[in-house]
């Protein structure tokens, strides 16, 4: 059974950092792009960035592009999103996903990232 | 970036009725669409992919459908169950974007 577990998320102050973690298991995890994608309190999805399955592309979306970095290890069935600068708007829950252009077909659980002071 | 427009925002509809939520995009995305279904509190699900590809596992109600840049998704025979927020999202170009979203409810 394919598992995504999100961890790291919690109340930062504005301009804070914050390091999230998705352990990834049940499948094979180098052979997959991976995504975050957030969704702040009472809105909609939007996706965040993503990254190949060797690491050697990643893809932000503008707002967070030169704050956040995607990163991955293999080896530890792993998936992290270092989070910088961080701002009240960055204010959302966290999920990571396994997917592509046929759609993301597994979600984590999220994990809660509040920025406030 | 691709913008995603989907509508209605909000409806509400009766257990048995036919139901359609579209979306329609910016620009093409020949059909790099998918679509899915978020409970309250829960993560979102993946029903429908490339457009009209039923997923895995979801029940055969649902359906998806296209006609240029514009898609749908068409619920037939509304379930209770079925009362969630549901969401388009293109794949064909990053940053991968999604529509508004349309809060399903029942009469």
């Amino acid at each position: 059974e394919v598992q995504l577990v999100e961890s790291g998320g919690g109340l930062v102050q504005p301009g804070g950092s914050l390091r999230l973690s998705c352990a990834a298991s049940g499948f094979t995890f180098s052979s997959y792009w991976m995504s975050w994608v957030r969704q702040a309190p009472g809105k909609g999805l939007e996706w965040v960035a993503n990254i190949k399955q060797d690491g050697s592309e990643k893809y932000y979306v503008d707002s967070v592009k030169g704050r956040f970095t995607i990163s991955r290890d293999n080896a530890k069935n792993s998936l992290y999103l270092q989070m910088n600068s961080l701002r009240a708007e960055d204010t959302a829950v966290y999920y990571c996903a396994r997917g592509g252009p046929k759609g993301f077909q597994h979600w984590g659980q999220g994990t809660l990232v509040t920025v406030s002071s | 970036d691709i913008q995603m427009t989907q509508s209605p925002s909000s409806l509400s509809a009766s257990v048995g009725d036919r139901v359609t939520v579209t979306c329609r995009a910016g620009q093409n995305i020949a059909t790099y669409l998918n679509w899915y279904q978020q409970k309250p509190g829960k993560a979102p699900k993946l029903l429908i992919y490339a457009a009209s590809t039923l997923q895995s596992g979801v029940p055969s109600r649902f359906s998806g459908s296209t006609s240029g840049t514009d898609f749908t998704l068409t619920i037939s025979g509304l379930q209770p169950e079925d009362v969630a927020s549901y969401y388009c999202q293109q794949s064909y170009r990053v940053p991968y974007t999604f529509g508004q979203g349309t809060k399903l409810e029942i009469k």
